[in-house]
């Protein structure tokens, strides 16, 4: 079946604006796990949804960060007034819950934000 | 707060040889642990997940190891091929549903 999938692949903006993120998690998976991930850093927690709400948003960095995952299945991530230090590229994860595999997380591409 | 360190940064080595990448965490009441594989401007490639019970998992030509009361866990590579040049990164996470966390990987170079 098809893996996690991120839209855009890339995006390109203007320090102040407004992006939204998109993540499709594997069909049925029930958990979903939005990371952003520096040039030469390991990926960095930003929130968790099981279901429709956000299990634990501890990793946002702000209050300009907001997600959503309003059907239980696709999440959007949302940035208000852009800064340069925002750019990186943001991973989406999904993972099924009580599975044999011990709740796997699976990675989409990401999506590479830059801010200008 | 969990921190996960994987040195040296990088690695090279010869086609053939075998190798290990170390990882180390430092709250060993870990859930699980999972070994990733990035290759460059990609997404993660989930390697092996290995369970707070268990030593170790193995797939093909990779074994990882894990010793929770010790803080530690190896990526052992047999046989290295170009093909394995990559990033590894190790994460672990406390609770079933929890949250990953990362090291900053080992940039692996397999030369021909």
């Amino acid at each position: 079946g098809a893996g996690v999938s991120q839209t855009p692949s890339n995006k390109v903006t203007e320090k102040g604006k407004y992006v939204e993120l998109r993540c499709d998690p594997i069909s049925g998976h029930t958990a979903l796990y939005w990371y952003r991930q520096s040039l030469g850093q390991g990926p960095e927690f930003l929130i968790y949804f099981q279901g429709t709400g956000a299990a634990d948003d501890s990793g946002l960095p702000n209050d300009r960060f907001f997600a959503v995952r309003p059907e239980g299945s696709v999440s959007t991530l949302k940035i208000q007034r852009t800064e340069r230090g925002d750019s990186a590229v943001y991973l989406c994860a999904s993972s099924s819950v009580g599975g044999a595999v011990g709740n796997e997380q699976f990675f989409g591409p990401g999506t590479r934000l830059t801010v200008l | 707060k969990q921190e996960v360190t994987q040195i040296p940064a990088a690695l090279s080595v010869p086609e053939g040889e075998n190798l290990v990448l170390n990882c180390s965490f430092t709250d060993s009441a870990i859930y699980n642990l999972q070994w990733f594989r990035q290759d460059p401007g990609k997404g993660l490639t989930s390697l092996l997940l290995i369970q707070s019970s268990q030593r170790e998992q193995t797939s093909g030509r990779l074994n990882a190891s894990l010793d929770k009361s010790s803080g530690r866990s190896t990526l052992y590579i047999a046989a290295s091929q170009p093909g394995d040049s990559a990033t590894y990164l190790c994460a672990v996470r406390v609770g079933a549903n929890s949250k990953l966390t990362f090291g900053k990987g080992i940039t692996l170079s397999v030369r021909p």
